[in-house]
């Protein structure tokens, strides 16, 4: 079956602009995750949806940093007004209560702002 | 916050020669989970470890888990070029569901 998947698999911007990046969990999968990797600062948590309950936005870096799960399946996370430190791999990753703990990542969307 | 601290940040080694690296975490876990990861995109599952298991093994991989110490090390026997990647641990804080993952280390194996 397929994976995870994420679009752009890159993404190009100017300071400033706003950026969506989407991920397309597992079909079935209840939870899905977004976290950042940033060169050299490993990977970190950003937000994590869990049914219908609501959203665990504790990684959140500021307030230009927002996401959405629509129908409990697609996710968009939206960037405002992007910064350089911005620049980073967005990793999207999505779990079910089978597969307790194990997360299924995508490839990921490399951001670059310039 | 980044929980999982490993070390080494960087190991070489030659081609059919093991692999050991290791982390350590600072809170209570329900699990720790050890994930690959090639040319810095998607990670890999490998191996999942619970709070109440001491070692775990999966192919050429072992898993440990001291819970006293807050540490746990991995294993990769009988290294390949194929492993050449970068290695996180990831523990879930205090049995939240996101991953709390350590910077890695960074593994080539030397044909």
């Amino acid at each position: 079956g397929a994976g995870v998947s994420q679009s752009p698999s890159n993404k190009v911007t100017e300071k400033g602009k706003d950026v969506e990046l989407r991920c397309d969990p597992i079909s079935g999968h209840t939870a899905l995750y977004w976290y950042r990797q940033s060169l050299g600062q490993g990977l970190e948590f950003l937000i994590y949806f869990q049914g219908n309950s609501a959203p665990d936005k504790s990684g959140l870096p500021s307030d230009r940093f927002s996401a959405e799960r629509t129908g409990g399946s697609v996710s968009t996370l939206t960037i405002q007004r992007t910064q350089q430190e911005d620049s980073a791999v967005y990793l999207c990753a999505s779990s079910s209560r089978q597969t307790i703990g194990e997360q299924f990542f995508g490839p990921g969307t490399r951001l670059t702002v310039l | 916050s980044q929980q999982g601290e490993e070390d080494p940040q960087a190991l070489s080694i030659q081609e059919g020669e093991n692999a050991t690296m290791n982390c350590s975490y600072k809170t209570s876990i329900n699990n720790l989970q050890w994930y690959r990861q090639n040319s810095g995109r998607g990670l890999v599952h490998l191996i999942l470890i619970r709070s109440n298991e001491r070692e775990k093994h999966s192919g050429r991989l072992r898993v440990t888990l001291d819970t006293s110490k807050k540490s746990s090390s991995l294993l990769i026997t009988a290294s390949r070029a194929a492993d050449t990647a970068s290695y996180f641990c990831a523990t879930d804080e205090g049995g939240a569901q996101k991953l709390v993952f350590g910077q890695g280390t960074r593994l080539t194996i030397n044909p």
